[in-house]
Parts: structure tokens; sequence; C-alpha cells
């Protein structure tokens, strides 16, 4: 078990729509980093956050946000959803830079 | 980040050790090696990192050349939980995110 938290661990929805993906990171972690892995794509690195802030940013299409809130926690939100956005979203933290991150086991996306 | 060169795959025999073979020939003074893994859709894995020492954990040892252009993951004693997708990772600092690659496919024989 990372300690890092990510919910819904599955979700099914249909195309044009908007989902909420939430992450809780490991206690004292102030790094959040969302990761989004499909079939032909491997792990490819959409956005940062440290502290509240955004720190670096990815492939992140412009449908998707993010943000971190002031408990730390984060939530990455895709709208438009199309068929190619079904993936496996990963959440990350670390404590601070050169620290290992640490992924929860990802939510399901399937977009029908 | 400097490229990494990684075997596509590659078999081990259980209770044997696995060395996990890593060219990151364009690697600069500050980067780090990171190694994690994938079993079968779960979230990536922190093995081990070092920048120019070898290290030892729990779970593996990381050689990493003296010129630092490549780098061996060793897992001691390889069983079939150790089957998974190994990546090797090098990371600028102060440069925060991993970029991983397509990694090395690792099956574990019984």
């Amino acid at each position: 078990d990372s300690g890092v938290t990510q919910t819904p661990k599955h979700l099914i929805t249909a195309t044009g729509q908007r989902v909420t993906l939430r992450c809780s990171p490991r206690s004292g972690d102030l790094s959040v980093y969302w990761y989004q892995q499909s079939l032909d794509q491997g792990l490819q690195f959409l956005i940062q956050y440290y502290n509240g802030e955004e720190r670096a940013k990815g492939n992140i299409l412009e449908r998707f946000s993010a943000q971190q809130f002031p408990d730390l926690h984060s939530e990455l939100n895709l709208s438009s959803l199309e068929l190619g956005d079904s993936a496996l979203y990963f959440c990350a933290s670390s404590v601070e830079r050169r620290s290992p991150l640490h992924f929860g086991n990802g939510t399901r996306l399937t977009v029908t | 980040d400097a490229k990494t060169t990684q075997p596509t795959s590659m078999d081990c025999a259980e209770g044997r050790a696995a060395n996990l073979p890593c060219n990151h020939s364009t690697i600069s003074g500050n980067e780090y090696v990171y190694w994690y893994r994938q079993i079968h859709s779960q979230g990536p894995q922190y093995i081990i990192h070092g920048l120019k020492n070898n290290e030892t954990n729990e779970m593996a040892s990381l050689i990493i050349t003296e010129d630092r252009k490549s780098s061996t993951l060793i897992l001691p004693h390889a069983t079939l939980r150790d089957t998974a997708v190994y990546y090797c990772i090098v990371r600028v600092d102060p440069d925060y995110k991993l970029s991983f690659g397509a990694g090395t496919t690792v099956t574990v024989r019984a």
C-alpha cells in the first residue's frame, strides 16, 4: 500500500460527459502528480502541483484541468470526454524534489 | 530528461538473480537514475534510485557504472511476484516529473 488513495477505482461514462477523479496524497507529501496510461501510449505525465500551486505541465489536453486544495488532496477534471480518453489515470505524491514518487492504484475510466 | 534504453523483455528463473540493464549514455551530472516497476495495471511502484554510487535496499540493488552511462538493477532472488514491467528513468534535478519509457517486461518462470 503506497498510501496514495484514488477514487473512484472504476468510472464508466458516455462521450461528451464530464468526470472528476480524486486523489489523496500520502500524509506529509506536498507534491501531487497526475499520469495517464492508455494501451498505446504508455505512462504520460499530465500535470504536477506543489502545495496548491501548479508546478509542471505535460501533455494535458485543454479539456482537462486539475487543482490541489488546501488539505493537499487533488482533483483531475476531464470534460467533453471522447472515446480516446479511456485510460488508467494515476496519481502520485512525493515529499519534495528528488524524493521518489509514490503512486496510487489508479482510476480506470471507460468512455462509451 | 536523458533518454534511456532498455531491452524490451527478458525471462528469469525463479530463485535466481535478475539483472536488468539500462543504458543512459546522455545522462548529465545532476541527473538521478530511478527504477520503478508496474505489476499488471497497478500503480507503478518505486524500487530504488541513485546518482553515482551503488545503492541497495530491501527490494534490489542498483549498480551504476563509473562513467554513469549505464546501470543495472539487480533483483537478488526473483520470485513469481516480481513479474512486471520495469522502468529505468533518468530524472533531472530540479525537474520534478518522471518520464516513463516502454520499460522491460520481466517474466519470472518457475
